[in-house]
C-alpha cells in the first residue's frame, strides 16, 4: 500500500514564476487536502476536495493560487506570479469519506521563491 | 471557528526523562483532537487521536494524551524519552459535527522537543 505522494519534493523559482506542485493521495480516499506550513509555524489549510468537487477554499489562497483534481483522483495546486511570501512547505493529505479517519499526509514540496 | 494554543515553543529533556507538551484549544463546535509528529524534511505522521470515549488516549511510540473537555486541553505525555523522540510536534483539532469544514484540520504552532543523551 503507499502512501499520500507529492512531486516535486524540492522547487525553486524566481519571483514571478508559475509553479506546478502534484498530490496523489491514498488510492479510494475521497478526501484530499492541501496545507501550506512556514517556517516555525503549524500547517494552515489551503483547500479542500471531495472527489472532484472544491469544497472550502482558505482566505489565504490568493486569486494568484488555484487547485484542481480532476476526476477524483490526483489533485494539483498552481501558483501564479510567485512571490517571496509564497515560500514554504506545501502539505497534502488524504482521508476516506467519515470525519473519524485520520488524514494521512505526504512528504510535502518545499518551494522557495528567489 | 477553532484555534489550538501550544503552550511551549521548545522543551529540552534528557534521555529516559518524562516529558509533557501542552495543548489548549478553542472551538465553538465540539471537536476530535490529534497529536501529529514531524520529523525533519518529513511530512506529518499521527501520534494519537481523541474521538471520543475514554479521555485517555494510548498512541505510538509510547506516548499518551489525555483530554480535558472542562479545561479545554489536550496534553502530551511519554514517561520515558528516547533520543528518538526528537521532532516536533503538532496538536491539531477538526469539527466533528457536518458540514463543510468536517474534517478540516486547524493547527497549533508546533513544539520542538529535543531529547539530549
Amino acid at each position: 500500500d503507499t502512501g499520500v505522494s507529492q512531486d516535486p519534493r524540492h522547487k525553486i523559482t524566481k519571483r514571478g514564476q508559475n509553479v506546478t506542485f502534484r498530490c496523489d493521495p491514498i488510492s479510494e480516499h475521497n478526501r484530499l487536502y492541501w496545507y501550506r506550513q512556514t517556517l516555525g509555524q503549524g500547517p494552515e489549510f489551503l483547500t479542500y476536495f471531495q472527489n472532484e468537487a472544491q469544497l472550502e477554499k482558505s482566505r489565504l489562497l490568493s486569486d494568484r493560487f488555484s487547485a484542481e483534481r480532476p476526476k477524483g483522483s490526483f489533485s494539483t495546486l498552481e501558483i501564479q506570479r510567485t512571490e517571496q511570501g509564497d515560500s514554504a512547505m506545501y502539505l497534502c493529505a488524504s482521508r476516506p469519506g467519515t470525519g473519524r479517519e485520520t488524514q494521512y499526509f505526504g512528504p510535502g514540496t518545499r518551494l522557495l521563491v528567489l | 471557528a477553532q484555534s489550538v494554543t501550544q503552550l511551549d515553543s521548545q522543551v529540552p529533556v534528557f534521555e529516559e526523562a518524562p516529558v509533557e507538551l501542552r495543548c489548549n484549544y478553542s472551538s465553538s463546535v465540539s471537536v476530535y483532537l490529534f497529536w501529529y509528529v514531524q520529523y525533519p524534511n518529513q511530512g506529518l505522521q499521527l501520534l494519537l487521536k481523541y474521538l471520543s470515549g475514554s479521555t485517555l488516549v494510548k498512541g505510538i511510540n509510547g506516548f499518551e494524551a489525555e483530554f480535558n473537555k472542562s479545561q479545554t486541553s489536550f496534553h502530551l505525555r511519554k514517561p520515558s524519552v528516547h533520543i528518538s523522540d526528537t521532532a516536533e510536534y503538532f496538536c491539531a483539532v477538526s469539527p466533528n459535527a457536518g458540514g463543510t469544514s468536517y474534517g478540516k484540520l486547524t493547527f497549533g504552532q508546533g513544539t520542538i522537543l529535543t531529547v539530549h543523551p
